[in-house]
């Protein structure tokens, strides 16, 4: 069964420190990961994906295929992250994204 | 830059009355997501449409939810009778062929009274 888990529920953190949000995943074949974020009053929009291998906002994110786990990370936090964010994979061809329950970022000034 | 419209933001609605929820997708997107979330947990597929035709159905609760996008465009999104734990956010999304990248739409905020 495809499943996706985000272990915590909330995180918070001080600016500036190093900030890592899990994400395991539990999918057959080789799905494609996504990280999406919603800001407060923002719509849900896409943060970054591993395919591309990018950095947004200073955040990366390394897909673990042995350990399934497709985390995300930055290492200095801003307020500005506050938010919530949700691990998302997808298999392949034009199959919907499956969500985990979100992990809510508090960044604290 | 192109957007998925959603409406109405809000609706509250008294259980066993009808609600639609209408969704525009971003032009030339044929793939189009409706999703359910309820509050605390992440989005969850109702119903997914390629073009005009459904792909997957398989969660949505057809006793009572229906969706159509008859020309391929639009989408509207039916639930009758509404049932208190209806409520919920329900999203819409739109993706392309080329990109795999879903966009959202603002959400309808559904609460059942």
């Amino acid at each position: 069964a495809q499943r996706v888990t985000q272990p915590e529920k909330l995180l918070s953190v001080f600016k500036g420190a190093p900030v890592e949000l899990k994400c395991n995943y539990s999918y057959s074949g080789s799905p494609e990961l996504f990280w999406y974020v919603q800001y407060s009053r923002q719509r849900l929009q896409l943060l970054l994906r591993h395919i591309s291998r990018e950095s947004i906002k200073g955040f990366t994110a390394d897909l673990n295929k042995g350990e399934t786990s497709f985390h995300l990370k930055k290492p200095f936090a801003q307020e500005e992250d506050s938010a919530m964010y949700y691990c998302a994979p997808r298999g392949s061809g034009n199959t919907p994204l499956v969500f985990g329950k979100g992990t809510r970022l508090s960044v604290i000034a | 830059e192109a957007e998925v419209a959603q409406s109405p933001r809000y609706k509250i609605t008294e259980k066993s009355q009808a609600v639609a929820f209408w969704c525009d997708p971003i032009s030339g997107h044929a793939t189009l997501y409706w999703y359910r979330q309820i509050l605390g947990q992440g989005p969850e597929l109702l119903v997914q449409f390629q073009d005009e035709s459904v792909v997957d159905d398989s969660q949505l609760p057809k006793d009572r939810f229906s969706a159509e996008r008859l020309k391929g465009v639009d989408s509207t999104l039916k639930i009758q009778p509404a049932e208190l734990g209806d409520s919920a956010m329900y999203l819409c999304a739109s993706s392309s062929i080329q990109n795999t990248e879903a966009f959202f739409g603002q959400g309808t905020r559904l609460t059942v009274v």
